[in-house]
């Protein structure tokens, strides 16, 4: 079945390490984006990226790094600069320019990392 | 900035009744809004998708409407169900990223 494989489901970190957040996808899609969700909160865009080897930052890009070496890969990687990590972490996915431009997005089941 | 807002405030309805969800927008002129259903630790899944120039889109027991003068969409579950209990997300933006309201949550009573 085709779809979004994010992982870990749950991750722990110590303050002061990095750790990076793995997504796949298996939908052919071209973009790719990384949604930062906390209680009471929407989501929050932190990278997107529509081809390989190019992505753009978001909304709350400070403290993330990411790579879109692979169509099908987009990992995130949480460094000891960002603030406040612990949060919900959503990956997704969409065909570009589909539906006249209307992104219908995809998501993963999400990882949740909490700050020790 | 461009804005887009849900009621955060929880809904909760009897079985049955239909379930009314608003989502406003201010400072833009999204050509398009779309409805997504979150469940608790999982990923938001999408509903709907409504333009600017339709008034309302109809999905089995789901309606939304786009009211470009009062600057919201109102989303409709009929006969509601308990399994309808979620959080449901409005988002809106351009072919290069999404907004996404803070989301309402709807908690069916059986």
């Amino acid at each position: 079945d085709g779809g979004i494989t994010q992982s870990p489901k749950y991750l722990f970190r110590k303050e002061g390490q990095n750790v990076t957040l793995s997504c796949e996808q298996n939908l052919n899609h071209d973009a790719m984006y990384w949604y930062r969700q906390d209680p009471g909160q929407g989501l929050r865009l932190i990278y997107y990226s529509q081809i390989v080897n190019d992505f753009q930052k978001g909304d709350i890009a400070e403290g993330y790094s990411v790579s879109r070496e692979k169509k099908e890969s987009f990992p995130l990687t949480v460094t000891s600069a960002q603030k406040n990590p612990t949060a919900f972490y959503l990956c997704a996915s969409s065909i570009l320019g589909g539906d006249a431009g209307a992104n219908v997005l995809t998501f993963g089941a999400g990882s949740r990392l909490t700050v020790l | 900035s461009q804005k887009i807002e849900q009621n955060s405030e929880a809904l909760n309805i009897q079985e049955g009744k239909t379930a009314t969800l608003t989502c406003n927008y201010t400072n833009y002129s999204p050509a398009y809004l779309q409805w997504y259903r979150q469940d608790p630790g999982r990923g938001p899944v999408f509903l709907l998708l409504i333009r600017e120039n339709e008034k309302e889109k109809r999905k089995e027991r789901l309606k939304v409407t786009f009211d470009t003068t009062l600057k919201q969409s109102l989303f409709h579950i009929t006969a509601s169900q308990p399994a309808d209990s979620a959080t449901y997300l409005c988002a809106s933006g351009s072919a290069r990223q999404l907004t996404f309201g803070s989301g309402t949550q709807l908690t069916v009573l059986p």
